[in-house]
């Protein structure tokens, strides 16, 4: 019964792909988010989603882009892969007003 | 000056110590306050989540806020090796769903 999950759990692509990363919450949230961890274990928050709609975008460069098909998924999408895109990025999810949960992370490494 | 300053450890302890972690922050508009266990390879689990000024007791783990401080700390009583992991503290504006600003994280370990 996996509240938060993501895939894949890890992923290694040459630069200059484009790839994508899947995120399902099975807990009735409506607010889904993206965070970057980068190799000095910081979190800083990319984007986020309510209700499917986006509510934050952070300075995140335009090659990421999130979507929302519905309330349950939010799934990131990343062009023309760099090196700088390295990372763990972690997937999480509250109601509104209410404490966040996070997924186990996708570790990306680009090559 | 970052938002959120943790110090990053790593700490050591023998097991059954007591732990204090502790962050500080710049922001008055921060009213809650979280702290985050996280694992190696894993995702952050949420272990405290606290509003405005206080204290908050759950089991072995007492997390303290003084907003008048900017200073928030978590206290873990009676070490376990299971308790080795980072602790980040997190903390956001208006609720739970605003984007939560993290400090860098403090490795601990609690050695048997």
């Amino acid at each position: 019964d996996t509240a938060v999950s993501q895939t894949p759990k890890y992923l290694v692509t040459q630069m200059g792909n484009d790839k994508s990363i899947k995120c399902e919450q099975n807990l009735g949230h409506d607010t889904m988010y993206w965070y970057k961890q980068d190799s000095k274990k910081f979190l800083k928050i990319m984007f986020s989603y309510n209700n499917k709609e986006l509510i934050i975008n952070e300075t995140v460069p335009n090659r990421f882009s999130p979507k929302s098909p519905d309330k349950a998924h939010l799934n990131l999408h990343i062009n023309s892969l760099e090196l700088g895109d390295s990372a763990v990025y972690f997937c999480a999810s509250s109601r509104m007003r209410d404490k966040q949960f996070f997924g186990p992370g996708t570790r990306l490494t680009v090559l | 000056q970052k938002e959120v300053e943790q110090d990053p450890g790593p700490l050591s302890v023998p097991e059954g110590a007591i732990v204090s972690l502790n962050c500080t922050y710049s922001n008055s508009a921060f009213q809650y306050f979280m702290w985050y266990r996280q694992y190696s390879r894993k995702g952050p689990e949420l272990l405290m989540y606290t509003y405005s000024s206080g204290n908050k007791e759950d089991g072995r783990f007492t997390a303290q806020v003084d907003k008048s401080s900017k200073y928030i700390s978590l206290f873990i009583r009676d070490s376990q090796p299971s308790d080795s992991a980072t602790y980040l503290c997190a903390m956001s504006r208006n609720s739970g769903n605003t984007p939560l600003v993290f400090g860098k994280g403090t490795r601990l370990s609690v050695i048997a």
